[in-house]
């Protein structure tokens, strides 16, 4: 069975701009969570996402913004980017809420210059 | 605000030595434990949850340990190998988790 896919790999963008970053959870999974880890950190709560409707959300600006969609992907937004926001965007699926492990992709590596 | 500390933030050890990393949270309230890999570059490699019922869980030559009375959780690698090196992340939490900043551990021939 595919793992959780993320796309793309690595990204590079100017400050300003927008970006979007897709994810795709492990077959049968309903819950999608995004994370930001920065270079020599933890990875940071942005968003979780089940059966459709935010279920929680960290400390993170209004210029990221996620939705899910009736497949259970999901794209996490941002918009304005800033130099700060070069990070590993993690996104993770689980097959519930609380309870089940999170099960993290690779990650899409963005750059902002 | 959950916060979770780990220590060392570096360790090298010898193939074939027992090692023990350590991961100390603040809320006691928590849901789970959950160890983590990451290898550079790259997600994160879920390796042992243990919810909030739980004082431990064994996977091969791993082993967690969780004890919320004192805010602490242990992960123990049996018989370390070269393969092990990798920076090992403790999460507290539910599906909203928070995270220390690691232990990378190197694993010399």
């Amino acid at each position: 069975d595919a793992g959780v896919t993320q796309s793309p790999t690595h990204l590079i963008k100017t400050r300003g701009q927008h970006v979007t970053l897709r994810c795709s959870p492990i077959s049968g999974h309903k819950s999608v969570s995004w994370y930001q880890q920065v270079l020599g950190q933890g990875p940071q709560f942005i968003f979780q996402y089940y059966e459709k409707e935010e279920r929680g959300r960290g400390n993170f600006p209004d210029r990221f913004s996620a939705r899910q969609f009736p497949n259970y992907s999901s794209e996490l937004n941002v918009n304005a980017l800033l130099l700060g926001d070069s990070a590993l965007y993690l996104c993770a699926s689980s097959l519930g809420l609380d309870v089940s492990p999170l099960h993290f992709g690779n990650g899409t590596r963005l750059t902002v210059t | 605000k959950q916060e979770v500390t780990q220590i060392p933030a570096a360790l090298s050890v010898p193939e074939g030595e027992n090692l023990v990393l350590n991961c100390s949270f603040t809320d006691s309230a928590i849901y789970n434990l959950q160890w983590f890999r990451q290898d550079p570059g790259k997600g994160l490699t879920s390796l042992l949850l243990i919810q909030s019922s739980q004082r431990e869980q064994t996977s091969g030559r791993l082993n967690a340990s969780l004890d919320k009375s004192s805010g602490r959780s242990t992960l123990y690698i049996a018989a370390s190998q070269p393969g092990d090196s990798a920076t090992y992340l403790c999460a507290a939490g539910a599906n909203n988790l928070f995270f220390g900043t690691g232990t990378r551990l190197t694993v010399i021939p």
